[in-house]
């Protein structure tokens, strides 16, 4: 059983399109995240939530807006895509919020033509 | 200033050697350190935690430094299958990664 599993894999989109990405756990954490990670590899936060509750909002473009149901799941829906979105996703869990080691998906890879 | 760095790479060593990575952060208040490891198009992984008094799993040595805010991991004997980029992680209220070091390991 995959512990943190993302939807889709690969995402190529046209810009102005809308587009969710969706990820679920298994290992019941109560915090969930989610990462982008540039053409530079470098790993940057966006959004973070404790039990259904946002907890950390980095300066994201409020075209993105998180959404999570139950604490299984924390989806990512992003409006107008612009090609700067462009990046790969990780979404992230973790048993306390900035808790011992985090448990990655697999990643979303977006690209925005 | 960049909350935690780390040596940009990319480091190229032969089978065998030992490779030193370092990295540094700039907020004091920063309780917990970890190494991640991430393989090319793969998500990053947990390699180990960073404890005050160092600590050692097998090939891997991981020091922390919390006056000069600083951390360093050490790997002995290189394998073809350390090849990868190595993320330093500090957690304040959320963990923070650095930018990673690529490591390539050559026959």
């Amino acid at each position: 059983d995959t512990a943190v599993s993302q939807t889709p894999k690969y995402l190529v989109t046209q810009m102005g399109n809308d587009k969710s990405i969706k990820c679920e756990q298994n290992l019941g954490h109560d915090t969930m995240y989610w990462y982008k990670q540039d053409s530079k590899k470098f790993l940057k936060i966006m959004f973070s939530y404790n039990n259904k509750e946002l907890i950390i909002n980095e300066t994201v473009p409020n075209r993105f807006s998180p959404k999570s149901p139950d604490k299984a799941h924390l989806n990512l829906h992003i409006n107008s895509l612009e090609l700067g979105d462009s990046a790969v996703y990780f979404c992230a869990s973790s048993q306390e919020a900035g808790g011992y080691g985090y448990t990655f998906g697999s990643g979303t890879r977006l690209t925005v033509v | 200033r960049k909350e935690v760095e780390q040596d940009p790479g990319p480091f190229n060593v032969p089978e065998g050697a030992t490779v030193a990575f370092n990295c540094t952060y700039s907020n004091s208040a920063s309780q917990s350190f970890f190494w991640y490891r991430q393989d090319c198009r793969k998500e990053p992984k947990l390699l180990m935690s960073v404890y005050s008094s160092g600590n050692e799993d097998g090939r891997f040595t991981a020091q922390l430094n919390r006056a000069s805010q600083y951390i360093s991991l050490l790997i002995r004997d290189s394998k073809l299958s350390d090849s990868a980029t190595y993320l330093c992680v500090v957690n304040e209220d959320d963990m923070r990664f650095g930018a990673g070091t690529r490591l390539t390991v050559k026959p």
